[in-house]
């Protein structure tokens, strides 16, 4: 059974980089049949994709047009882990936070999330 | 992007009743398209994929149908368990939600 575990603070400052990163249990981040990917939901904007990172031989990553100037996501092997960095935050990035897996069901096709990290209120606030 | 509309915004129903809700795509999708399940402070489930491929572990009475702009996500008997918050998700471009449909009781 494949498990998401994500960590990371509740409250972030304007400017400052919110951080989250998401641990996996009964797959690996380095998976040939998985991506793995954040989302966020807020009242303003429901639920947004903001990107996600793959391995087919080598590492890829695909990011949203509205945060792709300031997003990072990175895999941790040694950790079976891997992580959201966004840059120079303001209050419109207040939202819970999901990471979730998709499962490469047809070869070169994007898929839809089977599995979800437990969420995570992230708040923009000086 | 790829814009995704539910309608409705809200359905009032009866445990035992018949509930379609409808997604329409701003353009052709095939049947790239996903629904989820979302209670009260708890992540989205998946229940359907590519339109009407029903994921394991979930119960039959909901069905998925459609292709191209317009698709139904059907439960043919409601039960108490599927009062909550219905998205439909499009994958084949970058991937976009439709605002959601609240199922509440009647």
């Amino acid at each position: 059974q494949v498990q998401l575990q994500q960590s990371g603070p509740g409250l972030v400052k304007p400017s400052q980089t919110l951080s989250l990163t998401c641990a996996i249990s009964g797959d690996s981040v380095s998976s040939n049949s998985a991506a793995w990917n954040w989302i966020r939901q807020s009242p303003s904007r429901g639920l947004e994709w903001l990107g996600r990172t793959y391995y087919r031989s080598k590492w890829y990553n695909d990011y949203a047009a509205s945060v792709r100037s300031r997003i990072n996501i990175n895999p941790d092997t040694s950790k079976n882990q891997f992580s959201l960095q966004l840059n120079s935050v303001t209050p419109e990035d207040t939202a819970v936070y999901y990471c979730a897996r998709e499962p490469r069901r047809e070869a070169g096709r994007k898929a839809d999330f089977d599995y979800w990290g437990q969420g995570g209120l992230v708040t923009v606030s000086s | 992007d790829i814009q995704m509309t539910q309608s409705p915004s809200t359905l009032s129903a009866s445990v035992g009743d018949r509930v379609t809700i409808t997604c329409r795509a701003s353009q052709s999708i095939s049947s790239w398209l996903a629904w989820y399940q979302q209670k009260p402070g708890k992540a989205p489930k998946l229940l359907i994929y590519k339109a009407s491929n029903l994921e394991s572990g979930v119960p039959s009475r909901f069905s998925g149908s459609g292709s191209g702009t317009e698709f139904t996500l059907t439960i043919s008997s409601l039960q108490p368990d599927d009062f909550a918050t219905y998205y439909c998700q499009q994958y084949d471009g970058y991937w976009t939600f439709g605002q959601g449909t609240k199922v509440e009781i009647k």
